[in-house]
């Protein structure tokens, strides 16, 4: 069965302190693809990332980072340098290929919410 | 461009009323997803619409939840009668294509109170 884990439900940190967000997720399918979304406090979830399952390679973008570990089945996401902004619930999620290689829905982790503090 | 659009973003009524939710997508994605987020539950998926045909309705609760999609643009869901255990926020998503490289793009959700 797929599924998510993000143990951590809160987290609170100060302002330019690195944190890191963790996720563990579960699957059978050799392809699936794992989302990283941000729910700032408007409500909307804005996307962040997506990895699929044969591409591990770290990515950065600014001061956001992933680190992919398919031997531990973990997508972290880490924020360096944290600011005020940053503070949201953010939600890792699973989606597993269809066949045809077409998207299934999306298996959402709990969230963990951050709060960066000035 | 303008993102996905839910109405309304509160909504709150009493057990055994009937409400409906509103879903406007991206203009031009052909996939709809509804998802709902219970307090305290991950956000579950509801159903997928590829135009107006369902494509997969597993994650819808019971019959008292119907969804449609007339015309393949905006869609509606509808409670009917709700349930003190529907409460929670209700999320639409669109996607372009229906393609693993396809992103879905979340709207600001609803939120509904059933007392």
């Amino acid at each position: 069965a797929q599924k998510v884990t993000q143990a951590q439900t809160e987290i609170s940190v100060v302002e330019k302190e690195d944190v890191t967000l963790d996720c563990v997720y579960e699957t059978r399918d050799t392809t699936y693809y794992l989302f990283w979304y941000k729910q700032p406090p408007s409500g909307e979830l804005v996307f962040l990332i997506r990895r699929n399952s044969f591409d591990e390679q770290n990515e950065i973008s600014g001061r956001y980072s992933w680190n992919f570990q398919k031997s531990t089945s973990s997508f972290n996401f880490t924020i360096t340098a944290s600011q005020v902004v940053d503070s949201a619930v953010y939600f890792c999620a699973l989606s597993e290929a269809n066949y045809g290689g077409s998207q299934g829905n999306l298996i959402f982790g709990k969230g963990t919410k951050l709060s960066v503090k000035p | 461009e303008a993102g996905v659009t839910q109405f309304p973003s509160h909504s709150v009524i009493e057990k055994g009323q009937t409400v409906t939710l509103r879903c406007d997508p991206i203009s031009g994605h052909d996939n709809l997803y509804w998802y709902r987020r219970v307090m305290g539950k991950e956000i579950k998926f509801l159903l997928h619409f590829v135009k107006e045909s369902k494509q997969d309705e597993s994650g819808m609760p019971n019959n008292r939840f119907l969804a449609e999609r007339t015309g393949g643009t905006y869609s509606t869901l509808k409670v009917q009668p709700a349930e003190l255990e529907d409460s929670g926020v209700y999320f639409c998503a669109s996607s372009q294509g229906w393609a693993s490289t396809d992103t879905q793009y979340f709207g600001p959700g609803t939120r509904l109170t059933v007392l």
